[in-house]
């Protein structure tokens, strides 16, 4: 089945640094997106993006289908920033979604 | 737009009772799935209803998880007999007709001990 692997697994940067978060997959996608999750809340969807480059105030998401990669780019960190950020794909048979082990970013001020 | 809504939020019981959990979609979507998320296997799937009818439960324990989608305003997911390892924060999502991007909900975190 579908296999997702997110890199780092945990980053620790200074508030206004900047961050990568990597996800690869194991074979094409069609549907990827990007969720973050602060601790004990719910998963966000920040992007629905399964194949080029979107923005949304300080986050950018690039997805290369087929590279079987994507990534995340905060500029400007801030605190605020800080929890866990999860990459996820199409499964085999559709809808069923493949979740990556996730990015904990900790931003300190 | 109250988002997917999830109650109760917590649930704690004890090991051989039986728990319910309870997920309302977001209205006019059309799709339903169950995740179960633990710090040790993340987040898996569990199941996925489209228009209340189950699609695909390739996620779910054979013994003892069951889950069922009565009407389009609400789904539930029933595990029977829990035990310690049932413990897990239990999210449930919807998504539009057509749509593959998935909202959730804030979860139920169910402790059993």
């Amino acid at each position: 089945g579908q296999q997702v692997q997110q890199s780092p697994a945990s980053l620790v940067l200074q508030e206004g640094e900047n961050a990568e978060l990597q996800c690869n997959f194991s074979s094409t996608a069609t549907r990827l997106q990007w969720f973050y999750q602060h601790p004990g809340g719910r998963l966000v969807s920040l992007f629905y993006n399964p194949s080029g480059t979107k923005h949304t105030g300080r986050l950018t998401s690039t997805t290369v289908t087929n590279e079987r990669r994507s990534s995340l780019h905060i500029s400007s960190s801030q605190t605020t920033d800080s929890g866990t950020y999860f990459c996820a794909i199409d499964g085999t048979g559709g809808y069923k979604v493949v979740f990556g082990s996730g990015t904990r970013l900790l931003v300190s001020p | 737009n109250a988002g997917v809504i999830q109650t109760p939020r917590h649930k704690v019981t004890g090991k051989g009772q039986e728990a319910t959990l309870w997920c309302e979609p977001i209205s006019g979507h059309s799709a339903v799935f169950w995740y179960r998320q633990t710090i040790v296997q993340g987040l898996e799937f569990l199941t996925y209803f489209r228009n209340q009818a189950p699609i695909d439960d390739s996620g779910m324990p054979k013994e003892r998880f069951s889950a069922q989608m009565p009407n389009q305003s609400h789904s539930t997911l029933k595990i029977q007999s829990t035990q310690p390892q049932d413990s897990a924060v239990y999210l449930c999502a919807s998504s539009l007709q057509g749509s593959y991007e998935q909202y959730f909900g804030p979860g139920t975190r169910l402790t059993v001990l």
